[in-house]
C-alpha cells in the first residue's frame, strides 16, 4: 500500500518562500503529483515529478528524491491567493488510482 | 470544452435514505474516478473506471456504495441506506491518459442528518 505524510499546516508571509514537504512509503510508484485546493473548491493539478530532481513552473517548483522517499513543493513570491490546501499524491505501479496525502493548509499573511 | 461537472452541488438527506450523485467527465476522457473528502481531510479513493474495463472498486467502503458508468461517459455514485458517517464531499475526476494529471469536478457536498 501507499502512505504519504505532510505537515498539516504552514504559515508564511506575502512575498516569502515556503516549502511543503511530503514523505512517502510505497511499494513502487510512477511519480509524485501536487494538487492545490482552495476552500470549497476542487483540487487542481499543479505539477508532476516522474524523475528525481526539480521541476519548475513559474512561481511553483516541485522536487523528488526517490532514494530518500521524499518530495517537496516550493512556492516563491507568495501571494494571498496562494492560501489553500496542498496535496501530494502518488500513483502506484499496480493500478491507476492516486493515493493522496492528508494535505497541508497554507496560510499566507500580509 | 467544459470541465468536469457534478450534480447536485449539495444534498441533504435523512439517515437511511438512498442518494445518487452524478458526474459528467470532460468529453473524450476515458478514465473516471470517484473520491470522498471529509472536512479538513485528504481525498479517499472510492472507485475507478477505465474505458470498457471492469471498474476498480477496491476503495468502496461498504456494499452500500456502488457506481456505474453508462456509455463510457456519465457516472452515477449510489449510496444506499445512508449513514451519518457518509457525510462528506464526493469528488469526481477524469483523465485522458495519465492518472497523474486528474481534472476534478466541484464536488457534491452530502449531509446525512
Amino acid at each position: 500500500g501507499q502512505s504519504l505524510e505532510q505537515p498539516s499546516e504552514v504559515t508564511a508571509v506575502e512575498g516569502a518562500i515556503v516549502q511543503i514537504n511530503c514523505t512517502y512509503q510505497t511499494s513502487g510508484f510512477y511519480g509524485l503529483s501536487w494538487y492545490q485546493q482552495h476552500d470549497g473548491g476542487a483540487p487542481t493539478f499543479l505539477s508532476y515529478n516522474a524523475l528525481d530532481g526539480l521541476e519548475e513552473t513559474g512561481r511553483f517548483s516541485s522536487f523528488l528524491s526517490r532514494s530518500d522517499s521524499y518530495g517537496y513543493l516550493l512556492l516563491q513570491e507568495l501571494q494571498m491567493k496562494d492560501s489553500a490546501s496542498y496535496f501530494c499524491a502518488v500513483r502506484d505501479l499496480a493500478g491507476n488510482m492516486l493515493t493522496f496525502g492528508g494535505g497541508t493548509r497554507l496560510m499566507v499573511k500580509p | 470544452g467544459a470541465g468536469v461537472s457534478q450534480s447536485p452541488s449539495n444534498k441533504v438527506t435523512e439517515k437511511g435514505k438512498d442518494v445518487e450523485l452524478r458526474c459528467d467527465p470532460i468529453s473524450g476522457h476515458t478514465a473516471l474516478y470517484w473520491y470522498r473528502q471529509s472536512l479538513g481531510q485528504g481525498l479517499e479513493f472510492l472507485i475507478y473506471f477505465q474505458g470498457n474495463s471492469a471498474p476498480d472498486k477496491s476503495g468502496l467502503p461498504s456494499d452500500r456504495f456502488s457506481a456505474e458508468r453508462t456509455g463510457g461517459s456519465v457516472s452515477t455514485l449510489t449510496i444506499q441506506r445512508t449513514q451519518q458517517e457518509d457525510s462528506a464531499v464526493y469528488l469526481c475526476a477524469s483523465t485522458l491518459g495519465s492518472a497523474d494529471t486528474q481534472y476534478f469536478g466541484p464536488g457534491t457536498r452530502l449531509t446525512v442528518l
